[in-house]
């Protein structure tokens, strides 16, 4: 089962920021939180990834309260380009090393112009 | 264009065919993982290699499905006798670095159609 919660679809003007919300209230001290996406027919993106710190790269900032058991996935300037479905994810750690990626449905953001 | 790369990128078959699949990761990456998706779905797990060890199956992999990495660096997935609930897609993902905050790098999949 997903261990995070997120909203089923969302809305974003093209050129507004858009800011995604996830829950993951379950999250143990020292899992990350992953975002990744997915554009129809594609292969799911990497997008960041964070611990407790926020953190900024080319694409997105995630934002994780304190309590680290929620983030926000901020896209600053959204584009056309950037519909797709979003996907936050905490990882399950698999025997012998390695990780398993636990996708739940996401958040299909549409931006529109 | 992420460096992994999956052939072929469409497949369909009778059902009772096999079928196998290919997934060539980034070239430096000791791990490589198998995930399927059907419509609508997130991505689920299916099985994971750390170079040519098999060390995880998921429950969804059934007896009919057969995975392989024989040298450490590509890794195929077979499916015998396919059925029509095999119609998905296959995702390949590959990774390297500390378990701890790996980043998994995706193909762009292989569609499979079973009519």
């Amino acid at each position: 089962d997903a261990k995070t919660t997120q909203p089923t679809s969302m809305d974003c003007a093209e050129g507004r920021a858009a800011n995604l919300p996830c829950n993951h209230s379950t999250i143990s001290g020292n899992e990350y939180v992953y975002w990744y996406r997915q554009i129809h027919s594609q292969g799911p993106q990497y997008i960041i990834h964070g611990l407790k710190n926020n953190e900024t790269n080319e694409m997105a900032s995630l934002i994780i309260t304190e309590d680290r058991k929620s983030s926000t996935l901020i896209l600053p300037h959204a584009t056309l380009r950037d519909t797709a479905v979003y996907y936050c994810i905490v990882r399950v750690a698999l025997n012998q090393a390695g990780t398993a990626l636990i996708f739940g449905k996401g958040t299909t953001l549409s931006v529109s112009s | 264009d992420t460096g992994v790369s999956q052939d072929p990128r469409h497949k369909i078959t009778k059902r009772g065919q096999n079928v196998t699949f290919r997934c060539d990761p980034i070239s430096e990456h000791n791990r490589l993982y198998w995930y399927r998706q059907t419509l609508g779905q997130g991505p689920e797990f299916l099985t994971y290699f750390q170079n040519e060890a098999q060390l995880e199956k998921s429950r969804l992999l059934s007896d009919r499905f057969s995975a392989e990495r024989p040298k450490g660096s590509f890794s195929t997935l077979e499916i015998q006798r396919t059925e029509q609930g095999d119609s998905a897609m296959y995702l390949c993902a590959s990774s390297a670095g500390r378990t701890s905050q790996e980043t998994q790098y995706f193909g762009p999949g292989t569609r499979l159609l079973v009519l």
